[in-house]
């Protein structure tokens, strides 16, 4: 079965530190990857997605994160991470057949210190 | 992007009440909602997939008679705690994908509704 597992759950940084955030996955099919991003008090959004293709994906306000196959992981990298960069980060993959029913990991709770 | 709306925000409710969430997509027609719950410190899981028109699809381990999901309009999906109790509470999120548009199109999120039963 599928399943998605993140490594961090709590990380906290100072401003202009580097983050790299760990999602691991288990997964039987054709690989699809997200990541979300959940600002306090706001929407779950997406930050970026793998289906195909370039295995280094971009993704809004600077992120990016690399699907690695050999390791089965797709992690969040940021080379400056600013303060607006606090939130909750999720991975997700989608159940088998249904793209957009996710499974996701348990999250890492980002805090960046001005 | 497009914007799923969820109401209530919160809600407190006492044991063995009942209460109706309520995922709307205002700019999209949404043929297709999830719902997500997400206990304190814990993952979101999915708990059921809406289908606008037809039965809610449960997934494994959920109580499809204690919540009840109605997708009556491509706008809008009802979900409704039955007889809560303290358990259930929770933090209830929706998605929802536009419908006649490619299978991998991105679902949006709503805000969530953050459940307290007394």
């Amino acid at each position: 079965a599928q399943s998605v597992s993140q490594h961090n759950h709590h990380v906290i940084l100072s401003e202009a530190a580097s983050l790299e955030l760990g999602c691991n996955y288990s997964y039987g099919g054709t690989v699809n990857l997200f990541w979300y991003v959940q600002y306090p008090g706001q929407h779950l959004q997406l930050l970026l997605k793998y289906f195909s293709g370039d295995p280094l994906v971009k993704g809004i306000k600077g992120f990016e994160a690399e699907f690695i196959k050999s390791k089965f992981s797709f992690n969040l990298r940021k080379p400056s991470v600013q303060w607006s960069d606090t939130a909750e980060y999720f991975c997700a993959v989608p159940f088998s057949g249904g793209y957009n029913k996710l499974i996701f990991g348990a999250g890492t709770r980002l805090a960046v210190h001005p | 992007g497009a914007v799923v709306s969820q109401h209530p925000s919160w809600v407190i409710c006492k044991s063995g009440t009942s209460v109706k969430i309520e995922c709307r997509s205002l700019d999209f027609q949404a043929t297709t909602m999830f719902w997500y719950r997400q206990f304190p410190k814990q993952s979101l899981m999915l708990m059921a997939t809406s289908n606008e028109g037809s039965k809610a699809t449960y997934e494994q381990g959920v109580e499809k008679d204690k919540f009840l999901i109605n997708h009556a309009s491509l706008t809008l999906s009802t979900l409704t705690v039955t007889s809560a109790h303290p358990e259930d509470s929770s933090f209830y999120i929706c998605s929802a994908r536009e419908g006649g548009r490619p299978r991998n199109t991105e679902a949006f999120f709503g805000q969530g509704t953050r459940l307290t039963v007394v």
